[in-house]
C-alpha cells in the first residue's frame, strides 16, 4: 500500500459526460501528479500540483482540468467525454514538487461507453 | 515531446538467471532517474533511484546502471523469481519551459517461466 488513496477505482460513464477523479497524497508529501495509461501503454503526464499550486502541465486536454485543495487532495476533471478517453488514471504523491520518488495509487478505471 | 525511449517488448528469463532491462532516455539535462514495476491491474511500485551524479546504485536484488555519455539506464535483476513478473518502466525528470517533468518510457514486460 502505497498510502495515496484513488476513487472511484471503476467509473463506466457514456460518451459526452463529465467525470471527476479524486486523489488523497501520502500523509506529508504536497505534491501530486495525474497520469494517463492506456491499454498496454507507457504513461502520459498530465498534470502536476505542489501546495495548492499548479506546477507542470504534460499532454493535457483542455477538456480536462484538476485542483488540488487546501486539504492537500486533488481532484481530476474530464468533461465531454469520448471514447479515447477509455483509460487508467493514475494519481501519484511526493514530498518535494521536484527532484524524488513519488508514489502512485491504484488508479481510476474509466471506461466511456 | 520529449519522451523516454522505452518500447513495450518482452523479455523472457528462466526463473533463477538475471534479467537485464534497457533504457534510453532522451534529455540529457536530465537529473533524476526512476525505476518502477507494474503488476497488472495495480499502480506503479518504486523500485530504485539513481540521480545524474551517479553511475550505478544497488538495492535488494536490484542494480541501477546510468551511462549519461550514451544516455542509458538499466536495471538489473538479479536471481529472478516469478513474482518480479511484470512491466517495469523507466522515468526522468528534467525541467522545461512547461515546468518540472517526469517523464516515462513505454515499459517493458519481464516474463519469469519457472
Amino acid at each position: 500500500d502505497s498510502g495515496v488513496t484513488q476513487t472511484p477505482k471503476h467509473l463506466i460513464t457514456a460518451t459526452g459526460q463529465r467525470v471527476t477523479l479524486r486523489c488523497s497524497p501520502r500523509s506529508g508529501d504536497l505534491s501530486v501528479y495525474w497520469y494517463q495509461q492506456s491499454l498496454d501503454q507507457g504513461l502520459q503526464f498530465l498534470i502536476q500540483y505542489y501546495n495548492g499550486e499548479e506546477r507542470a502541465k504534460g499532454n493535457i486536454l483542455e477538456r480536462f482540468s484538476a485542483q488540488q485543495f487546501p486539504d492537500l487532495h486533488s481532484e481530476l476533471n474530464l468533461s465531454s467525454l469520448e471514447l479515447g478517453d477509455s483509460a487508467l488514471y493514475f494519481c501519484a504523491s511526493g514530498r518535494a514538487f521536484s527532484g524524488n520518488t513519488i508514489y502512485f495509487g491504484e488508479g481510476s478505471w474509466l471506461t466511456v461507453v | 515531446g520529449e519522451s523516454v525511449g522505452l518500447h513495450l517488448p518482452t523479455l523472457s528469463v528462466q526463473e533463477g538467471d538475471n534479467s537485464i532491462i534497457n533504457c534510453a532516455y532522451s534529455n540529457s539535462a536530465s537529473d533524476y532517474f526512476i525505476w518502477y514495476k507494474q503488476e497488472s491491474g495495480k499502480g506503479p511500485q518504486f523500485i530504485i533511484d539513481i540521480r545524474s551524479n551517479m553511475d550505478k546504485r544497488q538495492g535488494q536484488r536490484v542494480t541501477v546502471l546510468l551511462n549519461k555519455t550514451v544516455k542509458h539506464l538499466s536495471l538489473q535483476i538479479a536471481a529472478t523469481q516469478p513474482g518480479d513478473s511484470a512491466v517495469y518502466f523507466c522515468a526522468e525528470n528534467y525541467w522545461n519551459n512547461a515546468g518540472n517533468m517526469l517523464t516515462f518510457g513505454g515499459g517493458t514486460r519481464l516474463m519469469v517461466k519457472p
